[in-house]
């Protein structure tokens, strides 16, 4: 089982404020993807990072992708209450052929207006 | 219309008792998945079909077994449900790295 931790697992911040949301693993993955899930629904995909060290932006969102490609982290700039939400990190491992995603353990961010 | 839908949305049950869940797609996707989500765990893959003729176990397959009776449908039982498999279920399919879920299932077994 490939492990993905996220830290922290629980966020509660003002509205304005700043976060930075980690996912960690000790195995390295083609590629990283970041999604949203809202309650009652399932999850969203937000961001594919697949270059170590690469770094991708989403309007007030920004994803890093570890230059060992072990881990990955998500910056909200100015948080708004519709970034409340869980955030899940999910690592491709594309040596079996299976391209499966293992999923983290989840964020969940909740923004205060 | 939802690409992936889910059936039934929500299930209470008793121990012991067969359970199925269905999943369907209208994105013309070959890959479908079943994923369980339990707090603080995220999600883990119980199966997963490339197509019609091909069934893969994942990470948490004790317990559970699935039929794909098309491209477009992909079941999940609980031959005998048990309360350590209460937990949100979803469906996904895929075309290249993206996954895309349903809404969800959300079983209680008591």
């Amino acid at each position: 089982t490939q492990l993905l931790e996220q830290s922290p697992q629980f966020l509660s911040i003002q509205e304005g404020e700043n976060l930075t949301v980690y996912c960690n693993s000790s195995s390295v993955f083609s590629s990283l993807q970041w999604y949203r899930q809202e309650p009652g629904e399932g999850p969203v995909l937000l961001v594919t990072v697949v270059t170590g060290g690469e770094v991708k932006k989403l309007k007030r969102l920004t994803f890093q992708f570890g230059d060992a490609r072990k881990d990955s982290s998500l910056h909200i700039t100015a948080a708004q209450p519709g970034d409340t939400g869980l955030y899940l990190c999910a690592g491709l491992d594309d040596q079996t052929g299976a391209n499966n995603l293992f999923f983290g353990t989840g964020t969940r961010l909740t923004v205060i207006p | 219309d939802a690409d992936v839908t889910q059936t039934p949305r929500n299930r209470i049950t008793k121990t012991g008792k067969r359970i199925m869940l269905e999943c369907s797609q209208t994105k013309g996707h070959d890959r479908m998945y079943w994923y369980r989500q339990d707090p603080g765990l995220g999600l883990q893959l119980i199966y997963y079909s490339f197509d019609v003729k091909d069934i893969n176990k994942g990470e948490i397959s004790d317990g559970y077994s699935v039929s794909r009776q098309a491209q477009a449908k992909f079941s999940l039982s609980l031959e005998s449900a048990i309360p350590n498999q209460t937990a949100l279920y979803f469906c996904a399919t895929s075309e290249g790295y993206e996954q895309f879920f349903g809404p969800g299932t959300r079983l209680t077994v008591l």
